[in-house]
């Protein structure tokens, strides 16, 4: 059973819709990050977090640490939205190591 | 605003060489780390450095694997002897409150 597991695999939403994307791990965590990359590769921290909610922009995390769940929202979606968002925990057990999700490939359609 | 740069973006090597991947963090972190994505895989963490020194590495960083921070800037993998499943892009990440910032990564790809 992988450590991290997202949901959906893939998503397609139409332009301006609201987006969630669920994160759930099954280890204790010190971090929760939440990490986007584009098309070309390249990997853009979203959030990192810890316990309850951040916004930034169009864009929400949240964290439950009881259920061992986050979620990050998109609200009024856009096609420049269009990446993988790649939810990493940051194991309590462990000094550095990241443990990766497998990532939810989002397309945003005009 | 401050980045993080890798180079080259891409390299083609034939298996068995040797291979040095550059890194050069954000000049106030203080923590750095080399991460691996096969092609179609999660990402993956190899390894982390601190205080000139391996902090934590992953059972991926064998003795094939190594790192250095040569002059104070640049922050270097190496991969000693490659082999063909070394072929993925590789990311360097510094931080120094926790969150990672992620250099665009460096293609290698081993023949």
């Amino acid at each position: 059973k992988n450590e991290v597991e997202q949901s959906p695999q893939n998503l397609t939403a139409q332009e301006g819709e609201f987006i969630t994307i669920n994160c759930s791990y099954s280890v204790g965590i010190s971090a929760l990050h939440w990490l986007q990359q584009h098309p070309g590769g390249g990997i853009v921290s979203l959030f990192m977090l810890s316990s309850g909610k951040k916004k930034h922009g169009r864009l929400i995390a949240t964290i439950n640490i009881q259920e061992k769940h986050s979620s990050l929202h998109i609200t009024a979606s856009h096609p420049r939205d269009s990446a993988v968002y790649i939810c990493a925990v940051k194991s309590r057990t462990s000094y550095d190591k990241v443990i990766f999700g497998p990532g939810t490939s989002l397309s945003v359609i005009p | 605003e401050p980045e993080v740069t890798q180079t080259p973006s891409h390299q083609v090597t034939q298996m068995g060489q040797e291979v040095i991947l550059r890194c050069v963090p954000i000049s106030n972190h203080l923590y750095f780390y080399w991460y691996r994505q096969i092609l179609g895989q999660k990402v993956e963490f190899l390894v982390s450095f601190y205080n000139n020194e391996i902090s934590e590495k992953s059972e991926i960083f064998d003795d094939q694997f190594s790192v250095e921070r040569p002059d104070g800037s640049n922050f270097t993998l190496k991969i000693r002897s490659t082999k063909l499943e070394d072929s993925a892009m590789y990311f360097c990440a510094s931080s120094v409150t926790g969150e990672l910032f992620f250099g665009e990564g460096s293609r290698l790809t081993v023949l």
